[in-house]
């Protein structure tokens, strides 16, 4: 059974710079699983940021960023502000229509 | 505007079989593939099911395999996820979504929360 694994959680002071990751139990991210980011706020539907990667979706700041580090797919915010205190989901494709969620970051800016 | 408003969410006992829907508007949906994503209280997101442009084919999470059908009708510009046979980890807000191209979900529904419960 696949696992998507992310940081439960983690912390950024405001204006500061944090990365979180997305891996698998056995192997290696790459591109060819088509990492997605979302960002969830509570009560809210989940938000699209990154796609393919490193694409950003329309209307995302700057400051949010997709690369692979490593062994894992990787979204930065550079210069955090108070309203990206969120869930940050990513997910990867498997091949013939099936995707596998991590379990998600919550994000505090404090 | 695309938009995706899902419907036919209660509360619902275990063992039961509601079905959910989603109405698009603003696109046609004939030219994507769509998905339903659930998230039950408190809990992250789950991949539930995919089908493809003209509903030849599905795929689903392996928990809900034999018990969920996701179905479209593209004529009405419509998407829906025939459940049975429900059960209490069952309980959570199915959303609905649209799968671009490139393998990611580009819009989202507000869902629609199904809670199995005696």
């Amino acid at each position: 059974q696949t696992v998507v694994t992310q940081e439960p959680s983690f912390s950024v002071s405001p204006g500061g710079t944090v990365t979180l990751t997305c891996g698998l139990s056995s192997g290696s991210v790459s591109t060819s699983y088509y990492p997605s980011w979302y960002q969830q706020t509570p009560g809210q539907a989940p938000r699209t940021l990154m796609y393919n990667t490193d694409t950003r979706s329309s209307g995302v700041p700057y400051r949010f960023s997709g690369f692979i580090l490593g062994d894992r797919a990787a979204l930065t915010i550079t210069g955090a502000q108070a309203e990206d205190e969120s869930d940050y989901y990513c997910v990867l494709y498997m091949g013939s229509g099936n995707w596998v969620f991590g379990g998600g970051t919550k994000l505090a800016v404090v | 505007e695309v938009r995706l408003m899902e419907s036919g969410g209660g509360l619902v006992q275990p063992g039961g079989s509601p079905r959910v829907s989603c109405a698009a508007s603003g696109f046609n949906i004939a030219s994507y593939s769509m998905n339903w994503v659930r998230q039950a209280p408190g809990k992250g997101l789950e991949w539930v099911a995919n089908i493809n442009q003209d509903g030849s084919e599905t795929d689903y999470l392996d928990s809900v395999k034999g018990r969920f059908i996701i179905s479209r009708d593209n004529a009405k510009n419509s998407l829906y996820l025939q459940m049975k046979s429900l059960r209490a980890e069952d309980t959570a807000v199915y959303y609905c979504v649209r799968v671009r191209y490139d393998y990611f979900f580009d819009h989202w529904g507000q869902g629609t929360l199904v809670t199995v419960s005696s």
